[in-house]
């Protein structure tokens, strides 16, 4: 099984802020990443899938980058909006998440 | 407009089952393959278990696999999560997604299940 950590696990940040999540795989899945936003209570948002194409929609401050086991999301200004939970997800094989990145109002 | 509506979700004792069921609208359904992943309270999200879009092939996490069975019913465009022998660690928000090139990139709102005595 493909493992995910993300880091850090909790970030305080201001809005505006430039803010970089990092996900790493166990072993090499390519460019096989998605990125999600989930906030309470509600069902995770696709960002980005395949490691940096962001989905139809998600502003622009969104972007991402990585191949192989190293992979990162970056926020470039924060918005009060964008205070959320956010997880990376392997699709190279079957399936994993990594354990989450909380954003929160420093 | 994509829908997914999740529900079935309850209160169940440990060793009893329930079945959920996902309810889809807005796109082709019978073209999609489908999933279902959950989330324990204040936990992360895990993956359970996908369909194909014709309903033959199925795959199940490890930890469901042998007690849970994923079927889709393409006339009444819905998918089902039916869950036996239900463990206190099966205790979640379930939720349904679509496939979309093997990234997720419709969510339903989430069922929730309870097993406790």
């Amino acid at each position: 099984d493909i493992q995910m950590t993300q880091s850090p696990s909790i970030q305080s940040a201001s809005v505006g802020d430039r803010v970089t999540i990092t996900c790493r795989a166990s072993q090499s899945i390519s460019t096989w990443l998605a990125w999600y936003q989930q906030k309470p209570g509600k069902a995770p948002k696709l960002l980005i899938y395949k490691a940096s194409t962001l989905e139809s929609g998600v502003p622009s401050r969104f972007s991402g980058s990585g191949s192989g086991t190293e992979f990162t999301l970056t926020i470039s200004s924060l918005q009060p909006d964008d205070f959320a939970t956010y997880y990376c997800q392997q699709y190279d094989s079957y399936y994993s998440f990594g354990q989450g990145t909380k954003l929160e109002i420093k | 407009e994509v829908q997914l509506v999740e529900s079935g979700g309850g209160l169940v004792q440990p060793g009893g089952s329930l079945r959920l069921s996902c309810a889809a609208s807005g796109f082709t359904f019978r073209s999609y393959w489908m999933h279902w992943v959950r989330q324990a309270p204040g936990k992360g999200l895990v993956w359970v278990s996908r369909i194909s879009s014709d309903g033959s092939s199925t795959t199940y996490a490890d930890s469901v696999k042998g007690r849970f069975t994923i079927s889709r019913d393409t006339a009444k465009n819905t998918v089902y999560l039916q869950m036996n022998s239900l463990r206190a660690e099966d205790t979640a928000v379930y939720y349904c997604a679509r496939d979309y090139s093997n990234y997720f990139d419709f969510w339903g709102q989430g069922t929730l299940v309870t097993v406790s005595s």
